[in-house]
């Protein structure tokens, strides 16, 4: 079975402290995904990676950045958290340009 | 830019009825593929269904299939035989053909009355 790991299920955090969501997987999938969960705008892509130490910007990167040291390991960072990044954080994984996304169990972040 | 939209935020189904959720994306693209997650209250996206744009058949898997119309850009999910696991959060996603990268849908909230 394909398993998706996350560091927490829930997190709070303060304003302006600096964040580390990590996540890893075990299929040596090389393809790994971040996306933020809101009521009533599904999921949004914040950044995505192909390749270790490879990076994309999804569609909403603005205030996160994203490391990728090992395969198996793709981390989120928030720089200043902010309350409007209090949210649900969905990392996923697949292989190759077809294959389906394993996803992990979210960590739903509070900044406050 | 692709999009999704799912125009219900919550439906609601008698335990043994079949319930169709809605969804339409707008594409320029021939070939992609479109899913279909569940989301139950314990956070684990699921796979339910997928179907590929270059397939005219409907995707079928046990109690859930698909409507897929390709000219009107729809892509409704139908469950039958409904049943109390049922109850989730549902997203469509959207994949186009030149990577791996998804576009979801608002989501739709399903409810399953015993």
């Amino acid at each position: 079975d394909v398993k998706v790991t996350q560091s927490s299920r829930y997190l709070v955090k303060r304003t302006g402290e600096k964040v580390f969501l990590e996540c890893v997987q075990d299929m040596d999938h090389e393809n790994m995904f971040w996306y933020r969960q809101d009521p009533g705008l599904g999921l949004r892509l914040i950044y995505f990676s192909y390749d270790v130490k490879m990076k994309e910007k999804g569609d909403i990167p603005e205030g996160y950045s994203v490391s990728r040291e090992k395969k198996e390991r793709f981390s989120l960072i928030l720089e200043s958290a902010s309350t409007n990044q209090t949210s649900m954080y969905l990392c996923a994984s697949s292989r190759g340009l077809r294959g389906e996304q394993y996803f992990g169990p979210g960590t739903r972040l509070t900044v406050t | 830019a692709q999009t999704v939209t799912q125009s219900q935020p919550e439906m609601s189904v008698q335990e043994a009825e079949t319930v169709t959720l809605s969804c339409t994306y707008d594409t320029s693209e021939s070939d992609y593929y479109l899913f279909w997650y569940k989301q139950p209250p314990s956070r684990q996206m699921i796979l339910v269904i997928r179907q590929e744009a270059y397939k005219q058949q409907n995707a079928t898997e046990n109690r859930f299939s698909v409507n897929f119309q390709k000219a009107a850009k729809s892509f409704s999910l139908k469950i039958s035989d409904s049943q109390l696991g049922d109850a989730a959060m549902y997203f469509c996603a959207y994949r186009g053909p030149g990577g791996s990268r998804l576009t979801f849908g608002e989501g739709t909230q399903l409810t399953v009355n015993p």
